[in-house]
């Protein structure tokens, strides 16, 4: 079974950093690209980006990049996001999901996303 | 970027009615677009890719069309688990851009 499991909730003051993490099993981890979307309270979603974890390929939407960064780790099939300072705007849910893509395409939308995790930053 | 409009913004419908749900996309995308529904507290869950192919044990009723510009999500005859917010989403591009969703309530 394909899964994909976030890390726990995360409260946070403005200026600290943070990573969270996103775990796949039940599928070959490096043969599918993992994306990183956004949704604020109360609002609609928002693609940040993806990386593939065979070798750390990535793409940020420019409406991210230079504020986020992606990492993987094939060992522990593991996808990251991390911020450096955080921002009480940066307050949202955070969605991992898999894709399938090439160096230039993706063929096929998240197919499978985990559950989310909640990032609230308050000072 | 590709910027994705989807209206209406509500959708009122009745149980048992046909909603149908629009996206439209700044510039062509081919038939590289999805479809998601989103419960309250919940993940999106994928429901049709490439504009018209249902995912994996979603129900008849959903269906996808349209192409370049243009899309149409329809559902023939609403249940009671298909209130929910459903956005639109195009791969075909860098960065894959989200509709701002349709919130489909109970009339």
């Amino acid at each position: 079974e394909v899964q994909l499991v976030q890390s726990g909730a995360e409260v946070k003051k403005p200026g600290e950093s943070l990573k969270i993490s996103c775990k796949g099993s039940g599928y070959s981890f490096t043969n599918y690209w993992i994306a990183w979307v956004r949704q604020m309270p109360g609002k609609g979603l928002e693609w940040m980006g993806i990386i593939y974890p065979g070798d750390s390929d990535t793409r940020y939407s420019p409406s991210f990049q230079g504020q986020v960064t992606f990492s993987a780790d094939k060992s522990t099939t593991t996808a990251y996001l991390q911020w450096s300072s955080l921002r009480a705007s940066d307050t949202a849910m955070y969605y991992c999901a898999r894709q399938d893509c090439s160096s230039l395409f993706c063929y096929n939308p998240g197919d499978y996303w985990g559950q989310g995790t909640l990032v609230t930053v308050s000072s | 970027e590709i910027v994705m409009t989807q209206s209406p913004a509500t959708l009122s419908v009745s149980p048992g009615e046909r909603a149908t749900l629009s996206c439209r996309a700044s510039q062509s995308v081919s038939s590289n677009l999805a479809w998601y529904q989103q419960k309250p507290g919940q993940a999106p869950r994928l429901l049709i890719y490439g504009a018209s192919t249902r995912a994996t044990a979603i129900p008849a009723r959903f269906s996808g069309s349209g192409s370049g510009t243009e899309f149409t999500l329809t559902i023939s005859s609403l249940q009671s688990e298909d209130f929910a917010v459903y956005y639109c989403q195009q791969y075909n591009n860098w960065p894959q851009m989200f509709g701002q969703g349709t919130k489909v309530e109970i009339k």
